[in-house]
């Protein structure tokens, strides 16, 4: 059965770059669509990007100046990296696998969550 | 303001049926592009509910239901039990190449 797992720095100081790291057990990361799915405290859901285990990515416009995601097929991992954080950039992030580009997540991390305060 | 349109919240009683509204646009459901519907316990992650507009994941009791007409997907609960106290979320696909949520629906179980 495939996990997800999502690690990274619990604190991020304001302007600097949140980095994650979702690692996929239990599976292949290939041929699959990686996607990462933040969660503001109290709020609802906004999809921010995903990877195909070739390496090519969708992101979410409001959100693609800032947003990097790459895939390290060899230790069946995938990482986001968004820059320029604000406290608005505050929340969970989960990451998620997704068996088309357009289509839902069958499975998902238990999140992490990330403060951005200085 | 989420891209596609739940009500904030529903209620019901033990045994009763009770019925979750995601309204789209022509961009996303009306464009023919699939409904998904997640289910988010009290903090834990979203868990795949219904996908394919009326398809259920294995696990998933069939009290669970979901259809889409137009640019409308609806989610149908029966039999309501204390534990579908939860978020249930909205997912579809948009035009401008992204994934889409809803603002999410808290069910109250009576």
């Amino acid at each position: 059965q495939v996990q997800l797992q999502e690690s990274g720095p619990g604190l991020v100081k304001p302007s600097e770059t949140l980095s994650l790291t979702c690692t996929v057990s239990g599976g292949s990361i290939s041929s699959y669509y990686w996607s990462w799915i933040r969660q503001p405290p109290g709020k609802g859901l906004e999809w921010i990007g995903y990877i195909y285990y070739s390496g090519s990515t969708n992101y979410n416009p409001s959100l693609k100046s800032r947003v990097t995601i790459s895939v390290d097929t060899s230790k069946n991992q995938f990482s986001l990296k968004l820059s320029s954080v604000t406290a608005a950039d505050t929340a969970v992030y989960y990451c998620a696998r997704a068996p088309r580009s357009d289509y839902y997540m069958d499975v998902w991390g238990k999140g992490t969550t990330v403060t951005v305060s200085s | 303001q989420s891209v596609l349109t739940q009500p904030p919240s529903v209620s019901g009683a033990p045994g009763q049926r009770v019925t979750i509204s995601c309204t789209g646009s022509s961009s996303n459901i009306g464009a023919g592009y699939d409904v998904h519907w997640y289910q988010q316990l009290p903090g834990t992650a979203p868990k795949l509910l219904i996908y394919g507009n009326s398809n259920r994941p294995s696990g998933v009791p069939d009290r669970f239901s979901g259809s889409k007409s137009g640019t409308s997907a609806s989610l149908a609960i029966t039999g309501l039990q204390a534990e579908d106290e939860a978020d249930y979320y909205c997912q579809s696909y948009d035009s401008s190449l992204s994934r889409v949520f809803g603002g999410g629906t808290k069910l109250t179980v009576l």
